[in-house]
């Protein structure tokens, strides 16, 4: 079983559209969470980390269910800039543990 | 400022040859990962290091995998008689590590090595 599962996609969505990715993780006792960006042949940038109160960054919004040990990234008004692969990222006593990422397409 | 650079950025090589990858992390960043990403994945966790020591080598995929840091700052990623399965882009990363639960990664630009 993976540490780190994410659906790959692809999610094609116009823009303007709200999309949603999850993730799931199955060690309890991860300890924090993050979401990367990576764009084709580029390394992985931090887009956010993840709070267990939930957290926004402009059009983005994370969340951490514990209980279900699940993770969401919400992206609102969809740009194609943020075409990309985001990967959901775990971080198990400095192991950080990746998924194999969700292709996002945003189609004019 | 300056990010954690990496170099070649392209090795071609041949079956059986040894090959070093250089990994320059960010300034004052203590903490320095090495991954391995093949494509269509996520990098996967190759080895971790604290200061000069290999806090965590879990991840080499056997003994022909070899990283070192012997003065804290710049790692080496060494590989031994590389076969066609070591085919990969190479990422390094750093990060501060001032706490376990905030800690972030800071990625290089990955070395792509291909094995002939």
């Amino acid at each position: 079983r993976k540490e780190v599962e994410q659906d790959p996609g692809p999610f094609n969505v116009p823009e303007g559209a709200t999309v949603a990715f999850n993730c799931t993780y199955s060690n309890s006792a991860s300890q924090s969470f993050f979401w990367y960006r990576q764009d084709c042949r580029k390394e992985p940038k931090l887009l956010m980390s993840v709070y267990s109160s939930g957290n926004e960054d402009g059009r983005f919004t994370a969340q951490l269910n514990r209980a279900s040990q699940y993770i969401s990234l919400l992206i609102r008004d969809s740009k194609l800039s943020d075409s990309a692969t985001y990967l959901c990222v775990v971080n198990d006593f400095n192991k950080f543990y990746f998924g194999s990422g969700t292709k996002l397409n945003v189609k004019p | 400022g300056a990010g954690v650079s990496q170099t070649p950025s392209n090795k071609v090589t041949e079956k059986g040859k040894y090959v070093e990858l250089r990994c320059d992390p960010i300034s004052g960043h203590t903490a320095l990962y090495w991954y391995r990403q093949s494509l269509g994945q996520g990098p996967e966790f190759l080895i971790y290091f604290q200061g000069t020591g290999a806090a965590d080598d879990s991840g080499l995929p056997n003994d022909r995998f070899f990283a070192v840091r012997p003065e804290g700052s710049v790692s080496t990623l060494k590989i031994q008689r590389t076969e066609r399965g070591d085919s990969a882009v190479y990422l390094c990363a750093s990060s501060q590590r001032v706490s376990s639960t905030t800690d972030t990664q800071y990625f290089g630009p990955g070395t792509r090595l291909t094995v002939l």
